[in-house]
């Protein structure tokens, strides 16, 4: 299994502001992606982030808004940026260990209030 | 597209069985996931089962597939006040993507 840390775990921030959410992997692992969760809601896929590469953003969002960063295999980072009210959700980092026997982990989340 | 529906809402009483059910559209879905959300948790995978089996067992939790139907159930057997909790099915779409359903609350009573 994989153990995933998430910083910050929760955040209060002013509209307009940017944040930057950290996913910490206790190993390499070959897929690392982001989800949202709106309050009451289910989980929905921002993106996929791809090592070396620009991240593949799932449609309805854009780099512009989360621009997400890869620089190895156990490391990402997502921001949310110019933030407004309706940002205001769980954002999870998940990662997949692939191979034959693929299991999805998700970190502990990032619950973001804009105020 | 994919689309994964579950019932929003089941009681059990403390010590009966639970068993939540799931469907699903993605045919080509490789695997299919339970995972686990407290309140003011993150997801905790439960379980998944891949897409050629039809059963899965795991301690108190039992999956059954039936791929036939599209149709994904989660059976908790001796259902404890610990369990009570969201519980969500999810299906991979492509390449380790998954899909979600709406989440069905779990309220255990004594």
């Amino acid at each position: 299994s994989a153990v995933i840390s998430q910083k910050p775990s929760r955040d209060i921030c002013q509209r307009g502001t940017s944040l930057t959410i950290q996913c910490q992997v206790d190993s390499q692992v070959t897929m690392m992606f982001w989800y949202r969760q709106q309050p009451g809601q289910s989980l929905t896929l921002i993106a996929t982030a791809n090592q070396g590469s620009e991240a593949t953003y799932e449609s309805g969002f854009v780099i512009d808004k989360f621009p997400i960063s890869r620089p190895n295999l156990t490391f990402s980072t997502l921001t949310v940026s110019n933030m407004s009210p309706e940002d205001s959700s769980i954002y999870l980092c998940s990662v997949a260990t692939g191979g034959s026997d693929t299991e999805a982990f998700f970190g502990q989340g990032t619950r973001l209030t804009v105020v | 597209g994919e689309d994964v529906e579950q019932s929003l809402f089941l009681s059990v009483r403390e010590g009966d069985s639970s068993v939540i059910n799931c469907t699903y559209t993605d045919s080509s879905s490789t695997y299919l996931y339970w995972y686990k959300q407290e309140p003011g948790a993150g997801l905790q995978l439960l379980t998944y089962i891949f897409s050629n089996m039809d059963m899965k067992q795991d301690q108190r939790l039992t999956v059954l597939l039936n791929k036939k139907d599209k149709h994904l159930s989660l059976r908790i057997a001796d259902t404890q006040t610990g369990d009570s909790a969201i519980y969500f099915c999810a299906e991979s779409i492509s390449d380790y993507k998954l899909s979600f359903g709406a989440g069905t609350t779990v309220t255990v009573r004594a």
